[in-house]
């Protein structure tokens, strides 16, 4: 059992490119969540993803992000024209299908995006 | 609100003693609560949960215990170790989690060996 995997772990690009981080929930996991963190931070909620349906967005930027959960693949937030202020760490985290009660997240190891 | 740009509160204990991290929580009809441990450079882990119908909830080593009149969660460690140091964050939602989880600002706990 693997657990929730993210790639890459740390990620530098220049202003004005485009970065993308992908997230492969864990293994029987239908429900991807994708958090973002700042320094001596809290975690905050982006985008609440099933395969190939965006099930809550209200954290999403308007602008340059999207998230997709293909049926086939990784979950993959897409972060457009990347600003400085982009620069955070990217968590993801799964869970199973939320039918059966408590919704326990299970947090991968994070992405790290660096903006120069 | 959101606090921007602020260091984490600290509370440091010797090892061996007890630790008491608190957490208030805005959210009146928030249902299920969580306690998360994150390490430095690493992704958050899961410690301990409960639900709203509970006041209090028991693991190994830890306690967590919840007020809703006044909205306020507590997370009890008991003979605290060098590795429970780390960044603990209490978390909630709805509707016994069927949402996203909304997480609170978070403690650092550092233990003095």
């Amino acid at each position: 059992n693997a657990g929730v995997m993210q790639n890459p772990r740390h990620l530098v690009r220049r202003r004005g490119q485009e970065a993308r981080l992908r997230c492969s929930p864990m293994k029987g996991h239908s429900h991807v969540y994708w958090y973002r963190q700042l320094p001596e931070e809290g975690l905050k909620f982006m985008v609440y993803l099933q395969k190939e349906n965006i099930i809550d967005e209200s954290g999403m930027p308007k602008e340059r992000f999207s998230a997709e959960f293909p049926k086939e693949g990784p979950s993959i937030l897409r972060i457009q024209q990347v600003v400085r202020g982009d620069s955070a760490a990217y968590f993801c985290a799964s869970s199973p299908s939320v039918s059966s009660g408590a919704n326990v997240l299970t947090f991968g190891a994070g992405s790290r995006l660096t903006v120069l | 609100g959101e606090s921007v740009g602020l260091h984490l509160p600290t509370l440091s204990v010797q090892e061996g003693d007890n630790s008491i991290i608190n957490c208030a929580y805005s959210n009146s009809a928030s249902d299920y609560f969580i306690w998360y441990k994150q390490e430095s450079g690493k992704g958050p882990q899961f410690i301990i949960d409960i639900r709203s119908n509970m006041d209090k909830r028991q693991g190994q080593r830890v306690t967590v215990l919840l007020n809703k009149t006044v909205k306020h969660l507590s997370l009890q460690i008991a003979a605290t170790q060098p590795g429970d140091s780390a960044v603990y964050f209490c978390a909630e939602s709805m509707d016994t989690g069927r949402r996203a989880l909304t997480f609170g600002s978070g403690t650092r706990l550092q233990v003095q060996p």
